[in-house]
């Protein structure tokens, strides 16, 4: 149990457009989802704590109107990065925790964005 | 967040055994400390986490120093798919502090 999914797990797009991430808990409900990007040969920088039924969270540099978060429901947060630019090409990843137990966090398989 | 300090990189044989240290010397007493691995090209997973007595679970064993300054992971026969990078947290475990701050890690890598 306790699987986090994203969608895609890579995705290309142009310089200028958007994209949505999908991070969706399969097997239990969370009521909070992280966001988080990581460079290569770099550690992982949270991005953004999603709650559900509320506004996201952004951590300190990161830019709310750029870095959309929708927490719609209590397995499915969306990330939407909106006017892409090659410096946006970084791994995503995402993780939630469960509402019953929050030590443990279960991290999605990352998507991988590529803006040309 | 209280900060860790890990070596860079480390290197084991297969199938010894791995000692992975963690330094925390500003570890608060509410902070936990957790232990998460990321394959390459994957998310993180959890592996352990304790408070103050050594835990073990099926992955791995965390023994955690008296004073609480310093912890180590013990992976207690590596494989070559324990090949990772090994983050050690410090999360303080009131309400509302879910979430995690990663360091740099330690980059194990296990030798045939």
């Amino acid at each position: 149990g306790a699987v986090v999914s994203q969608h895609p797990s890579w995705v290309i797009c142009k310089s200028g457009t958007s994209v949505k991430i999908e991070c969706r808990s399969l097997d239990f409900q969370a009521t909070t989802m992280f966001w988080y990007r990581q460079f290569p040969k770099q550690s992982l920088m949270l991005m953004a704590t999603s709650n559900e039924g509320s506004k996201a969270t952004y951590e300190q540099g990161v830019e709310k109107d750029k870095f959309l978060i929708n927490h719609a429901s209590l397995t499915l947060s969306t990330l939407t990065v909106t006017s892409a630019h090659p410096e946006d090409s970084s791994f995503y990843i995402c993780s939630a925790c469960r509402l019953s137990s929050s030590y443990e966090q279960y991290f999605g398989p990352g998507t991988r964005l590529t803006v040309t | 967040d209280a900060k860790t300090t890990q070596p860079n990189s480390m290197e084991s044989n297969e199938e010894e055994p791995v000692h992975l240290p963690c330094n925390h010397s500003t570890i608060s007493g509410t902070d936990y400390i957790h232990w998460y691995r990321q394959l390459p090209s994957q998310g993180p997973e959890y592996v352990i986490h304790g408070l103050t007595s050594n835990v073990n679970n099926r992955m791995a064993s965390l023994a955690i120093a008296e004073d609480r300054k310093s912890s180590t992971l013990i992976l207690h026969r590596a494989t070559l798919r324990d090949a990772a990078v090994y983050y050690c947290i410090l999360r303080d475990e009131g309400f509302g502090n879910e979430k995690l701050t990663f360091g740099t890690g330690t980059r194990l890598t296990i030798i045939p």
